[in-house]
């Protein structure tokens, strides 16, 4: 069974710090991986998407990769209340031509402290 | 444009009923998933379409979950003989065709068996 692993937080960081997410996967064929912000009740929003190793910058958000360590993070900057909520690692399957099946972490639940 | 579209948005039926979940895809998107999401987990998958045809339906969980597309845009997720273990957010998702594509979620359909 292929995981993706995250720590369930809460992770509670005040307004303006940078707030660090950490994922580990399981299937060394994963090529790729997504973050998503799940607000309380509702749907998984996609805000990175990651393929290569290093780093990807979108505003204030910065999604890392290391395949070696089968490792995946996201950095979000200047972190706002508005950032509170749960976020979703996911990596695709990597066996099988199946570079489409999202296994999603149980999401790590974030809280930002005006 | 407009996104993924679910609908209803909330069912709540008895145990042994059918049900039937039905969702619209991004305009353009060939790919489209359903997911299954229950309390504190990730989205779980079901099944994945490309076109009309089900290229991967090894998530469904038993063979009272069947899912059609049958003109390649709206799909129909159907349970048969429900259970109250079938009760979760049932997520649609679509994405443009290709291996690795970001997927994009619709709000689901918060499925109740009483």
């Amino acid at each position: 069974q292929k995981e993706v692993e995250q720590n369930s937080g809460p992770l509670s960081v005040p307004e303006g710090a940078i707030a660090s997410l950490n994922c580990t996967y399981s299937d060394r064929g994963s090529q790729s991986f997504f973050w998503y912000r799940q607000y309380s009740g509702k749907s998984p929003e996609l805000i990175m998407s990651i393929y290569s190793n290093g780093d990807k910058e979108d505003g204030r958000f910065t999604a890392q990769l290391n395949k070696a360590s089968q490792y995946v993070s996201l950095l979000i900057r200047d972190s706002q209340p508005s950032d509170s909520a749960t976020y979703l690692c996911a990596a695709t399957a990597g066996s099988g031509g199946s570079n489409y099946k999202l296994t999603f972490g149980k999401g790590t639940l974030l809280t930002v402290n005006p | 444009g407009a996104g993924v579209s679910q609908t209803p948005s909330n069912k709540v039926t008895e145990k042994g009923k059918y049900v039937e979940l039905r969702c619209d895809p991004i305009s353009g998107h060939t790919a489209l998933y359903w997911y299954r999401q229950s309390l504190g987990q990730g989205p779980e998958f079901l099944i994945y379409f490309q076109g009309t045809g089900a290229a991967d339906d090894s998530g469904l969980p038993n063979d009272r979950f069947f899912a059609v597309r049958p003109e390649g845009s709206v799909s129909t997720l159907k349970i048969q003989r429900t259970e109250r273990g079938d009760s979760a957010v049932y997520l649609c998702a679509s994405s443009q065709p290709g291996q690795g594509q970001p997927q994009h979620f619709g709000d689901g359909t918060r499925l109740s068996i009483l």
